[in-house]
């Protein structure tokens, strides 16, 4: 079975500018959660998703946005790129509700904003 | 406030030998698991095993194990046998079952090295 893929895998961006990352979750799989990483933060929860709805958003501002669609994919949106939005963004699918199951990460996107 | 700890950077261990990743957590919820994962320099986070506050016994997972005492409030992960292929940060991570929120809280993470 196929993991979780997300893309780009690299991305480069001047500030102001907006992005869209996109994570195919493992096939059954209808939760997906976005994580942000950088080296100052660590691992920081942006917001997740089942059944279309956001269940749960992280402390982000309103910049950061996301979206599931009916076959469970994922995109999320960052608006008015700021220099410190460079991070490495991680997606992660599991089986059932949000609350429930093991989390399985794609190898996330690298978002660079110069 | 519920919060993971990971007290050790940096570590090293000889290839072969035996190694603990320390673990502990903060939290009055009584329902949780708790995880760990691999983030090898490739950024991809790998699930390596899992451990309820249910649980009557420390999960295992071929050579990972995981010492779980919940009166302490710690989860340490335990690699025996390294390998050079487990150089990678290791992270614990913690959810909570209390409510419909579904989110992992990350440590910040344990750097180790295997040296041959």
């Amino acid at each position: 079975k196929a993991g979780v893929t997300q893309t780009p895998r690299y991305l480069i961006k001047t500030r102001g500018q907006q992005v869209t990352l996109s994570c195919s979750p493992i096939s059954g799989h209808r939760s997906v959660s976005w994580y942000q990483q950088t080296p100052g933060q660590g691992l920081q929860f942006l917001f997740e998703y089942f059944s279309e709805t956001q269940r749960n958003k992280g402390n982000f501002p309103g910049r950061f946005s996301g979206r599931q669609f009916s076959n469970s994919r994922s995109e999320m949106n960052v608006s008015t790129l700021e220099l410190g939005d460079s991070a490495l963004y991680l997606c992660a699918s599991s089986v059932g509700r949000p609350q429930s199951g093991t989390q399985y990460f794609g190898p996330g996107t690298r978002l660079t904003v110069l | 406030a519920q919060k993971i700890t990971q007290t050790q950077p940096g570590m090293f261990v000889q290839e072969k030998e035996a190694v603990t990743l320390d673990c502990t957590y903060d939290t009055s919820d009584p329902s949780y698991g708790l995880f760990w994962y691999k983030q090898p320099s490739s950024g991809e986070m790998i699930f390596l095993i899992y451990q309820g506050s249910y649980d009557q016994q420390n999960a295992t997972e071929g050579r990972y194990s995981l010492n779980f005492q919940k009166a302490r409030k710690s989860a340490n992960l335990v690699i025996s046998a390294s390998q050079l292929g487990d150089s990678a940060m290791y992270f614990c991570a913690m959810r909570f079952y209390g409510g419909s929120q579904g989110n992992l809280i990350f440590g910040k993470g344990t750097k180790l090295s295997v040296k041959p």
